[in-house]
C-alpha cells in the first residue's frame, strides 16, 4: 500500500527567505498531488504532478515530481506571510483511487 | 460553477446515536469521495463511489459506518451508535472521469460526539 511521508513536520520561516517541503512516497504512485489548508478550511488543490521530471509553479510556489526517486518537492520562493498554511502531498496509486495523504507541514511565516 | 457541498458545517450528537452527513459533489461528476480529518492529521480515505456503486470501501473503520449515492449524484454517510472517536471533520471531494482526476473538495462537516 502507497505511504507518503512529509517533512518536516512544521517550520517556522522569516518572510523572503526560501525553503523546501520534501514529500517521499513508499510505492509507484499514478500521480502526485499538493493541498493547502487553512485553518478550519478545506483542502485547495495546488498542483497535480503526473510524470517523472514534472515541474509545476505558481505564483512563489514550485512543485516538481522525481519518480525514480520516489520524492517531490514543494518549494517556496521568498515566503510572505500569506502563504502559511498547512500544506499536504498526496498521491494514488490508481487513476480514479483514493488519495493518500502525508501528515502535513505546518508552515508558518513570520512578519 | 457551483462546487462541492457538504451539509450540516458542524454536527454535535451524544454518543450511541445516529447521524447522516450529506454530500452534493459538483455537477456531472461521476466520483465521488468520502474522507475523515482528525486533529492535526491528513485526511483519511473511507470510501468512493463511481456511479451509484461503491469502487472501494476499505477504509470504512467499522460496520457502524455506511454510504449511499442512490442516484450517482448526492451521497450521505451514515454513522450508527456514534463513539466519541468519530469526532472529526468528515471531508467529500468529488472528480470527472477523463480529465485531469482532480479531486475538489468540500467544506466538510465537522462532527463531534459528546
Amino acid at each position: 500500500e502507497l505511504k507518503v511521508e512529509q517533512n518536516p513536520l512544521f517550520l517556522s520561516m522569516q518572510e523572503g527567505k526560501n525553503y523546501t517541503i520534501y514529500c517521499n512516497y513508499s510505492t509507484t504512485s499514478d500521480r502526485l498531488y499538493w493541498y493547502r489548508q487553512d485553518p478550519g478550511k478545506s483542502l485547495e488543490s495546488l498542483f497535480v504532478l503526473l510524470s517523472n521530471g514534472a515541474v509545476k509553479q505558481e505564483g512563489r510556489l514550485m512543485a516538481s515530481l522525481d519518480t525514480k526517486a520516489r520524492l517531490s518537492t514543494l518549494h517556496i520562493t521568498a515566503a510572505v506571510h500569506d502563504l502559511s498554511a498547512t500544506y499536504f502531498c498526496a498521491g494514488t496509486m490508481n487513476r480514479d483511487d483514493k488519495i493518500i495523504f502525508g501528515k502535513g507541514t505546518r508552515l508558518h511565516i513570520l512578519p | 460553477g457551483a462546487g462541492v457541498s457538504q451539509t450540516p458545517s458542524n454536527k454535535v450528537t451524544e454518543k450511541g446515536k445516529y447521524v447522516e452527513l450529506r454530500c452534493d459533489p459538483i455537477s456531472g461528476h461521476t466520483a465521488l469521495y468520502w474522507y475523515r480529518q482528525s486533529l492535526g492529521q491528513g485526511p483519511e480515505f473511507l470510501i468512493y463511489f463511481q456511479g451509484t456503486g461503491a469502487a472501494d470501501d476499505s477504509g470504512l473503520p467499522n460496520d457502524r459506518f455506511f454510504a449511499v449515492r442512490p442516484e450517482g449524484s448526492v451521497s450521505t454517510l451514515k454513522i450508527q451508535r456514534t463513539e466519541r472517536g468519530d469526532s472529526a471533520v468528515y471531508l467529500c471531494a468529488s472528480s470527472t472521469i477523463g480529465g485531469s482526476y482532480e479531486q475538489y473538495f468540500g467544506p466538510g462537516t465537522r462532527l463531534t460526539v459528546t
